[in-house]
């Protein structure tokens, strides 16, 4: 397997724009979770799904920000519209059962200017 | 709710020496304990995940042990090369929602040739 996938791997866009990152979870696993890191706030989960529901999402700072999971290989975050308080790297990860060894995807840094 | 502290934040020794970073969590009530390792630019890596009955576990030159009742963990790190330059993070996940992981700062970890 090729491992968590995400994309793009690097995002500019100017205040107010849309912003949607992408994620392919590891094929099989029922548990997928989208983190943030900053320097100063460090890593912090902001939601995550099992089996494509929503369980947690008490980690995501506004509604501006939004995720969603159709299906088993795909989820989206968004965040409409988009802050320069938003930039930061935004890490997918998925596991196999809860609480079991996690795989992280290589993040996308989004700049907001 | 769960606080992960990770001491010390920056540590740098030569290569071949023996080292041990600390991992301390507040709520001794986990389902199991996470090591990563981080790359400048890159995702996390999982190096060694620990159970809550489990003790330690080892892959390669890493050790890592857990004792619950205290609340500590550490990750032993044999014969230190510059390649394990890296940020080195611990993740807990507790009992009550086996998704959730509460990560630590990280330790910066150099090892100089």
């Amino acid at each position: 397997d090729a491992g968590v996938i995400q994309s793009p791997r690097h995002e500019v866009t100017e205040m107010g724009q849309e912003v949607t990152l992408r994620c392919k979870p590891i094929s099989g696993h029922d548990y997928l979770f989208w983190y943030r890191q900053t320097m100063m706030r460090g890593l912090e989960l902001l939601i995550y799904f099992n089996n494509n529901v929503p369980i947690d999402d008490s980690g995501m700072p506004e509604d501006r920000f939004s995720a969603k999971m159709p299906n088993a290989s795909f989820s989206t975050l968004k965040i409409q519209p988009s802050e320069p308080r938003d930039s930061a790297v935004y890490f997918c990860a998925s596991t196999l059962g809860g609480g079991t060894e996690a795989f992280f995807g290589q993040g996308t840094r989004l700049t907001v200017v | 709710k769960q606080e992960v502290t990770q001491i010390p934040a920056a540590l740098s020794v030569p290569e071949g020496e023996n080292l041990v970073l600390n991992c301390s969590f507040t709520d001794s009530a986990i389902y199991n304990l996470q090591w990563f390792r981080q790359d400048p630019g890159k995702g996390l890596t999982s190096l060694l995940l620990i159970q809550s009955s489990q003790r330690e576990q080892t892959s390669g030159r890493l050790n890592a042990s857990l004792d619950k009742s205290s609340g500590r963990s550490t990750l032993y790190i044999a014969a230190s090369q510059p390649g394990d330059s890296a940020t080195y993070l611990c993740a807990v996940i507790g009992n009550t929602n086996a998704g959730k992981s509460t990560f630590g700062d990280g330790t910066t970890l150099t090892v100089k040739p």
